[in-house]
């Protein structure tokens, strides 16, 4: 089955970087578009960007470009997300989450990785 | 970017009782329309995809509806584990945007 297993919770400082991890299972990692989305507490779900799995070509949101860098490392089935210059508003659960056949519907979700932004 | 807006954006209901949620999208999104369910404290869920397939293993008392910029998610005979938050989401291009969420609460 479908797993995405994420990084632990992270605590960091503003202007600090966050890298979180998601390593893949269950399917052939490659063939699979991977999204970012990140919830702040208690708010809606917002789209950070998406990366092909295989070729490690981006697409990142707006909001996010010039301090997000989304990769992948096709030997070990993870993508990395990280998130630079952070600050307070950044405090956010931020999910990886595999594309279905449709590349931009979201099928799997992982369980979610609690970034603290604090001073 | 397109923008997704649901109402309500809560909701009381009972268990056994029929609810609708309302999704609209700012232009015409075609079926490139998903609904998602989170509970407390867990990742979210795919429901229905393209407006109105049901995901695999998702209990047929969830339906959707709809075309172009409305759409709408209907749950049948409410059980106690329906009571969650419920997220639109357009996938007609990117940035993916996503409802503001509706809040099914036990009445």
């Amino acid at each position: 089955q479908v797993q995405l297993v994420q990084s632990g919770a992270e605590g960091k400082k503003p202007g600090a970087s966050v890298k979180v991890s998601c390593k893949a299972s269950g399917y052939s990692f490659s063939g699979y578009y991977m999204h970012w989305v990140r919830q702040a507490p208690g708010q809606g779900l917002e789209w950070m960007g998406i990366i092909n799995s295989g070729s490690g070509s981006t697409i990142y949101a707006q909001k996010f470009q010039g301090r997000v860098t989304m990769t992948r490392d096709t030997s070990t089935s993870t993508v990395y997300m990280e998130l630079s210059s952070l600050r307070s508003e950044d405090t956010a659960t931020y999910y990886c989450a595999r594309a279905g056949q449709q590349w931009l519907v979201v099928e799997y979700w992982g369980q979610g990785t609690l970034v603290t932004v604090s001073s | 970017d397109i923008q997704m807006t649901q109402s309500p954006t809560s909701l009381s209901a009972s268990v056994g009782d029929r609810v609708t949620i309302a999704c609209r999208a700012s232009q015409s999104i075609s079926n490139y329309l998903n609904w998602y369910q989170q509970k407390p404290g867990k990742a979210p869920k795919l429901l229905i995809f393209a407006a109105s397939t049901l995901q695999t293993g998702v209990p047929s008392r969830f339906s959707g509806s709809g075309s172009g910029t409305d759409f709408t998610l209907t749950i049948s005979n409410l059980q106690p584990e329906d009571f969650a938050t419920y997220y639109c989401q357009q996938s007609y291009g990117t940035p993916i945007t996503f409802g503001q969420g509706t809040r099914l609460e036990i009445k």
